[in-house]
């Protein structure tokens, strides 16, 4: 299996900050990587796939990058609507893994 | 418009059989790459990625958890359903499932509003 791992756990940040979340596989996955964000109680929901392109109606404040092993998530400007837990997930092998989360709150 | 909604029991016993079913409406499960899969997350930890079904019924399952999971398709009733055996409380979760995406990397872009089971005695 693919192991996967998110940096860092958690942060704090203020609104119109720039925030940067880190993925990692334990092997190379090409662009095989999706962002999802989940806030409490709440689905999961699609904001990268392929490691950098932008999902349908996903403000442009996101984007993603990367290929191989190591990937980014960028908020340009952080929003109040965007505090809330980060998922990376490797879609390249079975089983499709996903990352421990990075939480984003508020400073 | 595509929608999944996940149903079930909210409450199970240990050793019971588990089966929850995905109706969803929006895409056909006949449309080539597309898949329905079952994602859980026990209250305040990670995803967790289960099990898989693609438009062809060809089914790919978690390693660690394939002995016990069961994923099948009732294409004419636009439903997909899962089942998991001897159920334990370490299975309590919110269990979603999630629309693959044809034409793409495997991304799971629609998501159903979960279901929480409880496995108690």
């Amino acid at each position: 299996d693919i192991q996967m791992t998110q940096s860092p756990s958690s942060l704090s940040a203020s609104v119109g900050d720039r925030v940067t979340i880190t993925c990692r596989a334990s092997q190379s996955i090409s662009s095989y990587l999706n962002w999802y964000q989940q806030k409490p109680g709440k689905a999961p929901k699609l904001l990268i796939y392929a490691a950098s392109s932008l999902q349908s109606g996903v403000p442009s404040r996101f984007s993603g990058s990367g290929s191989g092993t190591d990937f980014t998530l960028t908020i340009s400007s952080l929003q109040p609507e965007d505090f809330a837990t980060y998922y990376c997930q490797q879609s390249y092998s079975t089983p499709p893994s996903f990352g421990p989360g990075t939480k984003v709150d508020i400073k | 418009q595509i929608t999944l909604k996940e149903s079930g029991p909210t409450l199970v016993k240990p050793t019971q059989t588990l089966t929850l079913t995905c109706t969803f409406s929006g895409f056909s499960l006949s449309t080539s790459g597309v898949g329905v899969g079952w994602i859980r997350q026990p209250p305040g930890k990670a995803l967790e990625w289960l099990a898989l079904i693609y438009w062809d019924d060809d089914k790919r399952y978690s390693p660690s958890l394939k002995s016990r999971l069961t994923i099948t398709k009732d294409t004419s009733k636009n439903q997909v359903v899962l089942t998991m055996t001897n159920m334990d409380p370490v299975d309590t979760a919110t269990y979603y499932c999630a629309h693959r995406r044809g034409a793409g990397f495997g991304e799971l872009d629609y998501w159903g509003q979960g279901t929480l089971v409880t496995v108690s005695s």
